[in-house]
């Protein structure tokens, strides 16, 4: 069974500043998706990035990046230029090809003004 | 991206009466939804993958005669919680994957808070 890891219950930053949310996860496979979702206060689940294993290039989305570390298994996002906006939880999530999406325990970010 | 629509998106019921909650997929056909669980200030747990026209497969845990799975038509799957019970207050929230996304990503319903008192 894969499993997926957020040491980190809650993380704050400065506006403006750069925050780095951690998430290492378990698996066998060699085909297999990884994503960041955030999750604000209304609960809806927003897609904020995705890499796929066979990709060596990180993923970035604008102000979102994330440090992929096949080897460690290690899948962390990096958020540039916090803004007040990104306050919320963030779940990693792992997901093999044509499978369902096993979720971290999540990281409570908070953006201070 | 594809839109997955959940109704409703608050319901209370009173203890021992059945619910009934809806996941539509409006612009794509979803052979499989998924079913989660969320308690308050926790991750999303897997309930059980839907899979359009046969029995769907459950998780470790969950009771399948508690937590009631259709998946009749490719745009909508239902969960139907019976007898439901205040331990079964929760947030859930359905997710399908997109053939147009190569099904290689999922997208998620609005999620539905249910009360049980």
């Amino acid at each position: 069974a894969q499993t997926v890891t957020q040491s980190q219950p809650e993380m704050s930053v400065q506006e403006a500043e750069t925050v780095t949310l951690s998430c290492t996860y378990d698996t066998s496979e060699s085909n297999y998706y990884l994503f960041w979702y955030k999750q604000p206060p209304s609960r809806q689940m927003i897609l904020v990035i995705r890499q796929e294993a066979y990709k060596q290039q990180n993923a970035t989305e604008n102000r979102f990046s994330v440090n992929f570390q096949k080897a460690a298994k290690s899948f962390s996002l990096k958020i540039s230029d916090s803004q007040l906006g990104d306050t919320a939880m963030y779940f990693c999530a792992f997901m093999k090809h044509n499978n369902d999406m096993r979720f971290g325990a999540g990281t409570r970010l908070t953006v201070k003004p | 991206g594809a839109v997955v629509s959940q109704h409703p998106s608050r319901v209370i019921c009173k203890s021992g009466t059945s619910v009934k909650i809806e996941c539509r997929s409006l612009d794509f056909q979803a052979t499989t939804m998924f079913w989660y669980r969320q308690f308050p200030k926790q991750s999303l747990m897997l309930m059980a993958t839907s899979n359009e026209g046969s029995k769907a497969t459950y998780e470790q845990g969950v009771e399948k005669d508690k937590f009631l799975i259709n998946h009749a038509s490719l745009t909508l799957s239902t969960l139907t919680v019976t007898s439901a019970h205040p331990e079964d207050s929760s947030f859930y929230i359905c997710s399908a994957r997109s053939p147009r996304a190569m099904n290689t990503e999922a997208f998620f319903g609005q999620g539905t808070r249910l009360t049980v008192v």
